[in-house]
This record gives structure tokens, sequence and C-alpha cells, in this order.
């Protein structure tokens, strides 16, 4: 079965400040992979996907995302945190059909 | 471009209540999933849909139930709510091909079981 980590709960960082989550998975296969951002009281909006190719993607507000199948690892960075970006982040693997797993969430809070 | 619409936003029941929590999508997609979310446990999955009439169980589908009858809406029915069944639930929906991982989620519907 397929199964995602977040090790790390919370995260605080100082604005300006570089950023990375991390998040480890599970899967028999290789996976398609993905990062979700939450603001307070709000549903989940896709940061960046990864199904296959270049193992560096790219996505909105300035994030990025390394796959890394030795690791079983697709963390996220950031090089400049904003406040706007404090949220709950949330990865999340896939194969078949709309079958999601997500990790538990990593709570990033912004220190001005 | 509503994207996915999800009502209510706040609910509250007492135990042994039914209720049905709706979604609806308008763009055309043939999936659509529902997913309830708990402190530290992320999203995980109750029931989904890869089309019309066609339905199947998540990891979490005990207490819940589901039909598609059109490819637009997607309601999920609690038959006797539990305590247990607060939470915060998102319907999600997807469409075909590479995309049909690419998930888009509704703002959320927040229960409270009594």
């Amino acid at each position: 079965a397929q199964s995602v980590t977040q090790p790390d709960i919370h995260i605080t960082v100082s604005e300006g400040a570089s950023l990375e989550l991390r998040c480890n998975y599970s899967y028999g296969a290789t996976p398609y992979l993905f990062w979700y951002v939450q603001s307070p009281g709000q549903g989940l909006q896709l940061l960046l996907k990864y199904f296959s190719g270049d193992t560096l993607v790219q996505g909105i507000k300035g994030f990025e995302a390394e796959f890394k199948r030795s690791q079983s690892s697709f963390n996220l960075r950031k090089p400049s945190v904003h406040w706007s970006d404090a949220a709950e982040y949330f990865c999340a693997v896939g194969r078949a059909g709309n079958m999601l797993t997500f990790g538990g969430g990593t709570r990033l809070m912004v220190k001005p | 471009n509503a994207g996915v619409t999800q009502t209510p936003k706040f609910q509250v029941l007492k135990t042994g209540q039914s209720m049905t929590l709706q979604c609806a999508q308008d763009m055309n997609h043939e999936y659509m999933s529902w997913y309830r979310q708990d402190p530290g446990m992320g999203l995980r999955l109750i029931h989904y849909s890869v089309g019309a009439g066609i339905t199947d169980q998540g990891e979490v589908p005990n207490g819940y139930n589901v039909s598609r009858s059109t490819t637009e809406d997607f309601p999920l029915r609690l038959l006797s709510a539990a305590p247990s069944q607060t939470s915060v639930y998102f319907c999600a929906s997807s469409g075909q091909g590479l995309v049909k991982n690419i998930q888009y989620f509704g703002a959320g519907t927040r229960l409270s079981v009594l």
C-alpha cells in the first residue's frame, strides 16, 4: 500500500529565509507526486506535480520540488519565504485513477 | 467558472441524525472524490467515482454513502451521524488522461456531531 510521511508537523522560518519541507513516500512503482497548500479555512491548492521526466519541478508562488527516487523523497523548497506563505502544506502520492494518499501535513509559520 | 462547489460550509448535527453534503463541479470532470481531513492525519479518501453511475470505496468508507447520477454532482450521505464523523470534508474533481490525477478541491464543509 502507498503511504506518505511528512516528518515535520510544524516549521517556523523567518521571512526572507529559505525553506525546505520534507516528504517521503512508499510506493511500488514510479509514483505521481504532488504538493498542495491550504490556507486557513480554505480548500487545497495545487503547488506543483511530478509525473515523469525532469526530477526538478517548478510550481506556482516560487516553489520547487525535487524527486529523488533513491531516497523516496519529494522535498519542497523555496529560496526566500514571504509572510503570505504561512499555511499548511501537504504532500501526496497517486497513480491509478484519482486515488491520492496524503501525508499528515506540515504547518509553516513565518516570523517577521 | 465556479470549479468545485460544496454546500453547506458549516453544519452541526446531533448523534443519529442524517444529512447530505453536496458537491457540484462545472468542469465536466469524470473523476470525483470525497475526503475527510482530521488534525495530523492529512486527507483520507472516503469514496470516489470514475463517472456517472460508478462509485467505489476509499480508505475510510464506513458510515458514508455516495451516488453519482450525473457528471456534475457527487453527494455524500451520512446515514446516522456519530461524533467520530466530526471533521472537515472536502470534495475534489479531476479530468481524464494524464491530468486525471490533478485534483481540484472545494472549499470544504466543516461538520460537528454532538
